[in-house]
């Protein structure tokens, strides 16, 4: 079956890196994503990783994946306080919907 | 492009009374989700459809009914409120659906069954 697992809680000072992790079940993931949801809206797309890769890179944003173990993880370099948000980890695997984490809320204290 | 629009953005219900959610995008995508969201358990797929005329049933599916009369639109039905169904509910969409496409969000519709 499918299940994600993130933790719930990170703590962080502004200009800090942050690190959220994510565990995943299916192996058949073909790619796997990281949404960022800020209080009172829906999700945006933060990155997407396909699943033969081990890093990508997107500005202040790394994605680690281990598909050995099944676990990604998100850093945000020099955490900023608009950085406070909801961050949901995905899997797709390869049908036409997503499954995700229950999220990890992320504070960013000046 | 106003994206995925949703329509109510809060809604006050008593047990019993039936309701429809609306969910509207502008991109001319073909598939389109509709998702609970409630604290410590993520986000869960209700319905979804792959395209006008068709929709399929998601994680947690009952208790709702869906339509996709239009392309663009795609509606979410209560036909008899629970308190358990107190909720934020989620509508996406996305072009194509599969592992690779980006789903679009909208701002999301906070229902409170009494």
């Amino acid at each position: 079956g499918e299940d994600v697992e993130q933790s719930l809680f990170l703590s962080v000072r502004e200009g800090d890196s942050s690190v959220i992790n994510c565990t995943y079940t299916d192996s058949s993931s073909t790619y796997l994503y990281w949404y960022k949801q800020e209080p009172g809206a829906g999700l945006q797309l933060l990155t997407y990783i396909f699943s033969n890769m081990d890093m990508k890179q997107d500005q202040r944003l790394t994605v680690l994946l281990n598909k050995k173990d099944k676990h990604l993880s998100l850093r945000i370099a020099d955490t900023q306080t608009g950085d406070s948000a909801i961050y949901f980890c995905a899997e797709s695997p390869g049908y036409s919907t997503l499954t995700f984490g229950k999220g990890t809320m992320l504070l960013v204290s000046p | 492009n106003a994206g995925v629009t949703q329509t109510p953005k809060f809604r006050v219900l008593k047990t019993g009374q039936s309701m429809t959610l609306l969910c509207a995008q502008d991109m001319n995508h073909e598939y389109m989700y509709w998702y609970r969201q409630d604290p410590g358990m993520g986000l869960r797929l209700i319905h979804y459809s792959v395209g006008e005329g068709t929709t399929a049933k998601g994680e947690v599916p009952d208790g709702y009914n869906v339509s996709r009369l239009k392309k663009q639109n795609f509606l979410l039905g209560l036909e008899s409120a629970a308190p358990s169904q107190t909720s934020v509910y989620f509508c996406a969409s996305s072009y194509v659906g599969g592992a690779q496409e980006t789903q679009y969000f909208g701002p999301g519709t906070r229902l409170l069954v009494l």
